[in-house]
């Protein structure tokens, strides 16, 4: 069965850090473009992050140069490590894989998500 | 950044009617444009793909259409369990979505 499983929230005093992980079963996270996607409380989704199969990665304007997306092939485990955290930042967070091709980009399978509170 | 507006942000239906939720991308996103269903609670689930694909599973009474900025995502007979928020999403340029549109029990 294909499946995310996240895991790592919980409760963070602001500029304080945290990882996330997200377990894949059932495909090979290293061959395929992995994303982040946050929703804070009563709000809707906003993309956090993606890495490319190859490697590269990219983030949204509001958490770049505080977080870092990455990965473990031998684990087949997305992470999200986050650091210099703030009250804007408490939301769940999915991981997500991303189905690509040449005519179509889309998330097709999603994690229960984990939630983070930032908070003193 | 591309922007992405949803209207409405809320609707009150009944079961069995046709429902429609547009949504506006800020400049041209080709057919880099997805459909999500989130009901509270739960993580989001693909619908549509690629402006008018049907994910595999999703009922046939769901359906995209649309080209360049204006994109619609239509229930043709709205079914009890179609009580939920939908989100639009454009991936042509990085990703973002929509504010979501509630449709709720008339």
């Amino acid at each position: 069965e294909v499946q995310l499983v996240e895991s790592g929230g919980g409760l963070v005093q602001p500029g304080g850090s945290l990882r996330l992980s997200c377990a894949a079963s059932g495909f090979t996270v290293s061959t395929n473009y992995m994303s982040w996607v946050r929703q804070a409380p009563e709000k809707g989704l906003e993309w956090v992050s993606i890495i490319y199969s190859g490697g590269s990665t990219y983030y949204a304007d509001s958490v770049k140069g505080r977080f870092t997306i990455s990965r473990d092939n031998s684990k087949n485990t997305l992470y999200l490590q986050m650091d210099s955290l703030r009250a804007e930042d408490t939301a769940v967070y999915y991981c997500a894989r991303v189905r690509v091709t040449t005519t179509y980009d889309t998330f097709d399978i999603w994690g229960q998500g984990t939630m983070v509170t930032v908070s003193s | 950044d591309i922007q992405m507006t949803q209207s409405p942000s809320s609707l009150s239906a009944s079961v069995g009617d046709r429902v429609t939720i547009t949504c506006r991308a800020s400049q041209s996103i080709s057919s880099y444009l997805n459909w999500y269903q989130q009901k509270p609670g739960k993580a989001p689930k693909l619908l549509i793909y690629g402006v008018s694909s049907l994910q595999s599973g999703v009922p046939s009474r769901f359906s995209g259409s649309g080209s360049g900025t204006d994109f619609t995502l239509t229930i043709s007979s709205l079914q009890p369990e179609d009580f939920a928020t939908y989100y639009c999403q454009q991936s042509y340029i990085a990703r973002t979505f929509g504010q979501g549109t509630k449709v709720e029990i008339k």
